[in-house]
């Protein structure tokens, strides 16, 4: 596709309940990072990828946010035992992984765990 | 301490006036330095890049970086009510490649 997209645009849950997040890159980027943005605020690191191994994944607050890219395409960003502090809108962003850094974002995932 | 810091705002400026938002960064060893544009309820769109010290200008949009200072900052000339948003700061420093932002500036320019 022409850019970033992330699937669901919104997704309600119960507090305790598993949430799988999705975003599909820019097409032949390589490098795909996970945010994390509260209202009010910039968004904040989770996690990055380069080609299918996580390359960095120092943001994620605790183990119960784990992330895959098996083929080095699309992600899943996965949330274990939802808590309503999980709420946020979950940006999803690529980059061609060259010298220019350039990193561009998806719609994002509004996440409101009830 | 925030590692980059923005001002809270709200800024308002008149139509057609300049517009200027700033930043502060606390890692020296920062590389690259990104402006990005965020409409209510939609995903951050980049506005400007910068990499070395001095002025950039793209269109009506200038980004200025001193890194002796650790501050960067975003002119915008000739404002336009299309311009109300609000402006995120974002830090790339050294060999990490996420980028840490600040909490943003909320502009409104007023017709």
């Amino acid at each position: 596709g022409a850019g970033v997209s992330q699937t669901p645009s919104n997704k309600v849950t119960e507090k305790g309940k598993y949430v799988e997040l999705r975003c599909d890159p820019i097409s032949g980027h390589t490098a795909l990072y996970w945010y994390r943005q509260s209202l009010g605020q910039g968004p904040e690191f989770l996690i990055y990828f380069q080609g299918t191994g996580a390359a960095d994944d120092s943001g994620l607050p605790n183990d119960r946010f784990f992330a895959v890219r098996p083929e080095g395409s699309v992600s899943t960003l996965k949330i274990q035992r939802t808590e309503r502090g999980d709420s946020a809108v979950y940006l999803c962003a690529s980059s061609s992984g060259g010298g220019d850094n350039i990193q561009y974002f998806g719609a994002g995932t509004r996440l409101s765990v009830l | 301490q925030k590692e980059v810091e923005q001002n809270s705002g709200p800024l308002s400026v008149p139509e057609g006036a300049i517009a200027s938002l700033n930043c502060t960064y606390s890692d020296r060893v920062s590389q690259s330095f990104f402006w990005y544009r965020q409409y209510s309820g939609k995903s951050p769109e980049l506005i400007m890049s910068i990499y070395s010290n001095g002025d950039k200008e793209d269109g009506r949009f200038t980004a200025q970086l001193n890194k002796a200072s650790q501050y960067v900052s975003l002119l915008i000339r000739d404002s336009q009510p299309s311009d109300s948003a609000t402006y995120l700061c974002a830090v790339m420093a050294g060999s990490a490649r996420q980028l840490t932002f600040g909490s943003g500036t909320q502009l409104t320019v007023l017709p």
